[in-house]
Order: structure tokens, then sequence, then C-alpha cells
């Protein structure tokens, strides 16, 4: 089955510094999501990337996906203490299951 | 985005009793839905995945007997924890999802303690 790893584990910047997250899976990826979450709460969507080469951005963070569909960086300019929390990447393993990552966790300093 | 509703967000039971949770699309057909544990400082690990109208997929390692997940309609999955144990105390989370190559839209959570 499909397997993501994602680095680093965990995190820790001052608030405005720029911060790079990485997910790397042992298959093709045919979807690659980008969620972030505090523990014991829901998941936020954040991203959905498909296409190989895919850049995407929303406000502070921009997700990227590789040509080859099996590396994903997530990218968050400027952070904030707002930031801090859970990323999780997930693949789509072809409709059968979701699978994660196992998270990265980031602390911004105030 | 679609929305899934998980219910409870919480519930304490006793040890040896049985729990149900709720996992509902509320405004679209789900034709699969995943349920996922997580325990502290750990990611999401996923359980199971049900197809309505067909038998759960256990991943390796989930007792089948033990986390009975029911997939009785396109916008209802339920798992119920039998004899539960305090080991069994995690966080439960399902999603679900409309079709293959679509994003998968998440429940808020249940945070089961049993004591």
């Amino acid at each position: 089955s499909q397997e993501l790893e994602q680095s680093p584990q965990s995190l820790i910047v001052q608030e405005g510094k720029n911060l790079t997250i990485n997910c790397t899976s042992s298959k093709t990826l045919y979807g690659l999501y980008w969620y972030k979450q505090k523990y014991g709460e829901g998941l936020i969507f954040l991203m959905m990337l498909q296409k190989g080469g895919e850049e995407k951005s929303h406000e502070k963070i921009t997700a990227k996906l590789d040509e080859k569909k099996q590396q994903s960086s997530l990218h968050i300019t400027a952070s904030q203490p707002s930031h801090a929390g859970i990323y999780l990447c997930g693949a789509d393993n072809y409709g059968q299951n979701f699978v994660f990552g196992p998270g990265t966790r980031l602390s911004v300093l105030p | 985005g679609a929305v899934v509703s998980q219910h409870p967000s919480w519930v304490i039971c006793k040890s040896g009793t049985s729990v149900k949770i709720e996992c509902r699309s509320l405004d679209f057909q789900a034709t699969t839905m995943f349920w996922y544990r997580q325990f502290p400082k750990q990611s999401l690990m996923l359980m199971a995945t049900s197809n309505e109208g067909s038998k759960a997929t256990y991943e390796q390692g989930v007792e089948k007997d033990k986390f009975l997940i029911n997939h009785a309609s396109l916008t209802l999955s339920t798992l119920t924890v039998t004899s539960a144990h305090p080991e069994d105390s995690s966080f439960y989370i399902c999603s679900a999802k409309l079709q293959l190559n679509t994003e998968a839209f998440f429940g808020q959570g249940t945070r089961l303690t049993v004591v």
C-alpha cells in the first residue's frame, strides 16, 4: 500500500520566518492533500494537488507537487503563531483508501 | 465545501461497554467512508474503509470484531467500539468522499475516553 513520509517531524521557528515541510510518497501520487490539525480536533483542508508540477497558493501557504508526482512541499511565508499546528499530507490511493503521513508539528514563537 | 457531521464529539464510557460513533455526509452521497484513529502525538491511522452496502475493509492489526463498521446508506456510516477498554481511548475521526479523484471531507472527530 502507499506510504507517505514527512520531514521534518517537528519544527520550531521564530515568527516571521519562512519554512518548508516535505512529503514523499513510495508510489506515484494520484492526488496529494495537505491538512492542518490541532491534536484532538478536526482537520482543516488546505490544498489538493493532482498534476505533476502543480503549484497552489492560499494566503501565505504554497504547496507544490513535483513532476514525478512523488514529492510535495508545503511552504509558509512569514510564519505567524496562528500557523502553529500539525501539518499532515494525505494521499488518495487510487480510490482504495486515503492515507496520511506521520505529520509535522509546527511551533511558531512570537 | 461539503459537510461531514460526526457524533458524538466526545464520550466517556465504562470499560466493557460498547460505544457507537456516527458519521454523516450532510449534503452529498458518500460512496466511500473512512475511519481513523489518532493517539496522542501520532498521525491519523486508517482503521477501515467502507463502501455503501458492502463489508468494510479493515487495515492490518485492526480487529474487525471489536470495531464494527456499518455503512448502511450513502450518507451514514457507524463505528461501534465493542467491549471498550481503556486502551481504546483515542480520537476517532471519519471522512467521506463522493468518488475517485475527489476531496475527502472530514468529520470533527470523537474523543473517546474509557474509564
